[in-house]
């Protein structure tokens, strides 16, 4: 699986959209963008993935650029129980997950 | 529905002692996976399976034995139990024909003294 560069931590009012980008430059043709979220100690929750084109969901949206050199998760109106580690994947299909230190999202009321 | 079950939720093991650490998937999933988790870090792969009789290694395969004789069943072997192996451990399952989305287990914490 190519890499994937987050940052370390991120703010988001509550209420607001947060947006958390991911760099995964080395990204290959057939490798999914993937989102998870890791809340306090639970285990990681799935979100989202995609391949080219944008996606949406009932927790979120995922842009990918039309380079796929990078991509940007969308919490629409974070909450509280947003506040999480969230987690970037290039993944391919048949392989196993490889999980970086991801972006600790703190929601603020 | 149940999910994937992990049991114990704590351990506490003593330097040499040894434990199993169960999981259970109702999903009828074929790839299981053990990843470890320590303070402030990602999640490591220890062991995978992708099929029941058939295991490999991951990232951080040492001091850590699996077995794979049922589909709904994969469980983590610590032989001699070393301090640093200490950590949170997660099971994991998906479905290969399916989005590849991972399952996870809510964890089990183990602490060894």
């Amino acid at each position: 699986d190519a890499k994937t560069t987050q940052p370390t931590s991120m703010d988001c009012a509550e209420g607001r959209a947060a947006n958390l980008p991911c760099n995964h430059s080395t990204i290959s043709g057939n490798e999914y963008v993937y989102w998870y979220r890791q809340i306090h100690s639970q285990g990681p929750q799935y979100i989202i993935h995609g391949l080219k084109n944008n996606e949406t969901n009932e927790m979120a949206s995922l842009i990918i650029t039309e380079d796929r050199k990078s991509s940007t998760l969308i919490l629409p109106h974070a909450t509280l129980r947003d506040t999480a580690v969230y987690y970037c994947i290039a993944h391919n299909y048949g392989q196993n997950f490889v999980f970086g230190p991801g972006t600790r999202l703190s929601v603020l009321p | 529905n149940a999910g994937v079950t992990q049991t114990p939720k704590f351990q506490v093991l003593k330097t040499g002692q040894s434990m199993t650490l169960q999981c259970a998937q109702d999903m009828n999933h074929e790839y299981m996976s053990w990843y470890r988790q320590d303070p402030g870090m990602g999640l490591r792969l220890i062991h995978y399976s992708v099929g029941a009789g058939i295991t490999d290694q991951g990232e951080v395969p040492n001091g850590y034995n699996v077995s794979r004789s049922t589909t709904e069943d994969f469980p983590l072997r610590l032989l001699s139990a070393a301090p640093s192996q200490t950590s949170v451990y997660f099971c994991a399952s998906s479905s290969t024909g399916g989005t590849g989305e991972l399952f996870f287990g809510e964890g089990s914490r183990l602490t060894v003294l």
